[in-house]
């Protein structure tokens, strides 16, 4: 199993709808993130937990919110689709001794 | 606050030819510094990492990256390329294990027969 797995692969949706994205992780870190690709913008930001009782913001926080339900799982939710919001998305984790993320294997999402 | 510049989205280098990507970077501490690799339709994989030690870091598959201070840069070399190297690169940054990863905005590498 991967060590952090990402839930659906891929996801087509409606303008209007409510999606959730999830992720979960056996590496036993405290810190997860979620990031939206973009072809030539990189990765950006959306949302960061360093621990199951913080939750902060990130660079494009809005019409996102998230659930950090436990240290193992971090949820990423569109509360009404929009389809700028057609993306890669990507859930990562990290803890203090190690410098650098473990990525997820990513989820497409489509807004139509 | 920290941020990369990544100059070129795009590098094409043929088959057995010096890679060269490259990456200059912003902070207002000490950097820590990163070489992600992105294969279509998966995830990004650490290549290489910069923490302070060695200034000439090598990673996975042959590749391996120099921090010069004062050029403020972090360019990613491999001395000749294979087709299996052509991917998405990303150089990333941040302060401190306690800190987010900042990214650069990627650079697709494609490697000609």
């Amino acid at each position: 199993d991967a060590d952090v797995t990402q839930t659906p692969r891929n996801r087509i949706t409606k303008t209007g709808k409510r999606i959730m994205l999830e992720c979960s992780q056996t590496k036993g870190h405290d810190r997860m993130y979620w990031y939206r690709q973009d072809p030539g913008l990189g990765l950006r930001l959306i949302y960061y937990s360093f621990d199951v009782k913080d939750i902060n913001k990130g660079e494009i926080s809005d019409g996102y919110s998230v659930s950090r339900q436990a240290q193992a799982k971090f949820s990423l939710s569109l509360e009404s689709a929009i389809p700028n919001q057609t993306a890669l998305y990507f859930c990562a984790t990290s803890d203090l001794e190690n410098y650098g993320y473990t990525f997820g294997s990513g989820t497409r999402l489509t807004v139509v | 606050a920290q941020s990369v510049t990544q100059l070129g989205s795009h590098v094409s280098v043929s088959e057995g030819a010096l890679v060269l990507l490259r990456c200059n970077y912003s902070s207002s501490v000490p950097p820590y510094l990163f070489w992600y690799v992105q294969y279509p339709n998966q995830g990004l994989q650490l290549l290489l990492k910069y923490t302070s030690a060695a200034t000439l870091v090598k990673g996975i598959n042959g590749f391996e990256a120099e921090f010069k201070k004062s050029e403020t840069s972090f360019h990613l070399t491999k001395p000749s390329a294979h087709m299996s190297d052509a991917a998405e690169y990303f150089c990333a940054v941040t302060a401190s294990s306690a800190s987010k990863i900042i990214f650069g905005s990627g650079t697709r590498l494609s490697i000609r027969p």
